[in-house]
């Protein structure tokens, strides 16, 4: 059974880089089939897509956050990473990592689509 | 403001049926599938509806998917006390990016 795990600090200062890792487990990172995405949710809103990586390193990313993201990927370790830049509070949020969908079967398209499982989340708060 | 448009609450008493919409544009819903989550109090989001209306396993019938043109629909019959939730519609966006849903709050009364 696929797991995904995130971790990495809790606290982040404005203007300092927010950095986790999201660790797969139960499965392979290097899938042909799947991309691994971020999400996050800010405390009381909704869901944001951040970005997704290939295990081959193609990325998209949000356009509204493109400027301050990298997401990377760790084949060796079966991990994958976000980096966000230049921090302010509005990034506080719970980050999920999940595993999404990119060949689908049973229409032949390959689209990143459905994000299936989820990690736990965790909360990152920025704050001096 | 969210690229998807849902009502940010839905209720209903149990046993009813409630629908929550998804409304978005020719770039996304109207030329992709549609997803839905669904997020129990203080959880991660659970994959709920793919592909427009297909069920992953261990999802009950009671949940259903549609889609029609730019707009989408989750329908709940025989509504439960567990199925008190936030539910969240996605979809791919041809502008390379996922797009999700603002959230519907579900309520059981």
């Amino acid at each position: 059974q696929l797991q995904l795990q995130e971790s990495g600090p809790g606290l982040v200062k404005p203007s300092e880089t927010l950095s986790l890792t999201c660790t797969v487990s139960g499965g392979s990172i290097s899938s042909s089939s799947y991309y691994w995405g971020w999400i996050r949710q800010p405390p009381g809103k909704g869901l944001e897509w951040i970005g997704s990586i290939y295990y081959s390193g193609s990325t998209y990313y949000n356009p509204s956050l493109k400027s301050r993201v990298t997401i990377s990927v760790d084949t060796s370790k079966n991990q994958f990473s976000l980096k966000l830049s230049s921090v302010t509070a509005a990034d506080t949020a719970v980050y999920y990592c999940a595993r999404q969908l990119y060949y689908d079967i049973l229409t032949g398209y390959s689209l990143p689509n459905w994000f299936d499982p989820w990690g736990q989340g965790t909360l990152v708060t920025v704050s001096s | 403001q969210s690229v998807l448009t849902q009502p940010p609450s839905a209720s209903g008493t149990p046993g009813q049926r409630v629908t929550i919409s998804c409304s978005g544009s020719s770039s996304n819903i109207g030329s992709n599938t549609v997803n839905w989550y669904q997020q129990l109090p203080g959880t991660a989001p659970k994959l709920l509806i793919y592909r427009n209306n297909q069920r992953p396993s261990g999802v009950p019938d009671r949940f259903s998917g549609s889609k029609s043109g730019t707009s989408a629909s989750l329908a709940i019959s025989g509504l439960q006390s567990e199925d008190e939730a936030d539910y969240y519609c996605a979809a791919w966006d041809d502008s390379l990016n996922v797009v999700f849903g603002g959230g519907t709050k579900l309520t059981v009364l």
